[in-house]
């Protein structure tokens, strides 16, 4: 069973459409929630940590958010240039040197 | 520039040999891990270590094999005994064990 829910598997927004990318999770008890940003090829690349229901985080077009079961990736008015795979990743309370558990991603795609 | 290198970017092999992927930091991290990506699938675990040479199985460590003999380093060999080696693979260090930083990866064909 995943303990890291994606949705949706895919979105494609026109450029200036604002949305939210869904991730959802089952650890027992919470110890961070990370959401990065991979393009085709490559590594991922660090965006946020979230640590705490309540807590919001802000870069740019993006903004991060965390309740007890979901996290949302919020994208304000994006642009092509945030086309990409965001993944969601968290760490629970039993996790044992760090170890991450990941999401299959959203592939967002942002056309002019 | 502090950050994590892999090397190769691309690596061909025949089937039934062993590979060598290299993974190198220079951010001064503890912890270090190897994942494996497949198209429409998570990042999976396949190994993790914190200190030199101690290291820990991930999900997914059966055909592969690491070693960490110095703080910088962490190569992760592919054997021939893992089944379905193609895949690209990421290497990541942690100074904490909360965020993880990732290599630029090593996309493997084995054919």
């Amino acid at each position: 069973e995943d303990q890291v829910t994606q949705s949706p598997e895919a979105l494609r927004l026109q450029e200036g459409e604002s949305s939210s990318l869904n991730c959802s999770y089952t650890v027992s008890g919470l110890r961070g929630l990370f959401w990065y940003r991979q393009d085709p090829g490559k590594g991922p690349e660090f965006l946020f940590t979230l640590y705490s229901a309540g807590e919001e985080k802000e870069k740019e077009r993006l903004k991060a958010t965390l309740t007890k079961k979901e996290s949302f990736l919020h994208i304000t008015a994006p642009k092509p240039e945030d086309s990409a795979t965001y993944l969601c990743a968290v760490r629970d309370r039993g996790s044992t040197l760090g170890r991450l558990y990941f999401g299959r991603g959203t592939q967002l795609t942002v056309w002019p | 520039d502090g950050g994590i290198t892999q090397s190769p970017k691309y690596l061909f092999r025949k089937e039934g040999q062993n590979v060598t992927l290299s993974c190198e930091q220079n951010l001064n991290h503890d912890a270090m891990y190897w994942y494996r990506q497949d198209p429409g699938q998570g990042l999976r675990l396949i190994y993790y270590s914190q200190i030199v040479n101690d290291f820990q199985k991930g999900d997914i460590a059966e055909g592969y094999s690491v070693s960490r003999e110095k703080k910088e380093s962490f190569p992760l060999t592919v054997t021939s005994a893992q089944k379905n080696p193609t895949a690209f693979y990421l290497c990541a260090s942690s100074i904490d064990g909360y965020e993880q930083y990732f290599g630029p990866g090593t996309r493997l064909t084995v054919t």
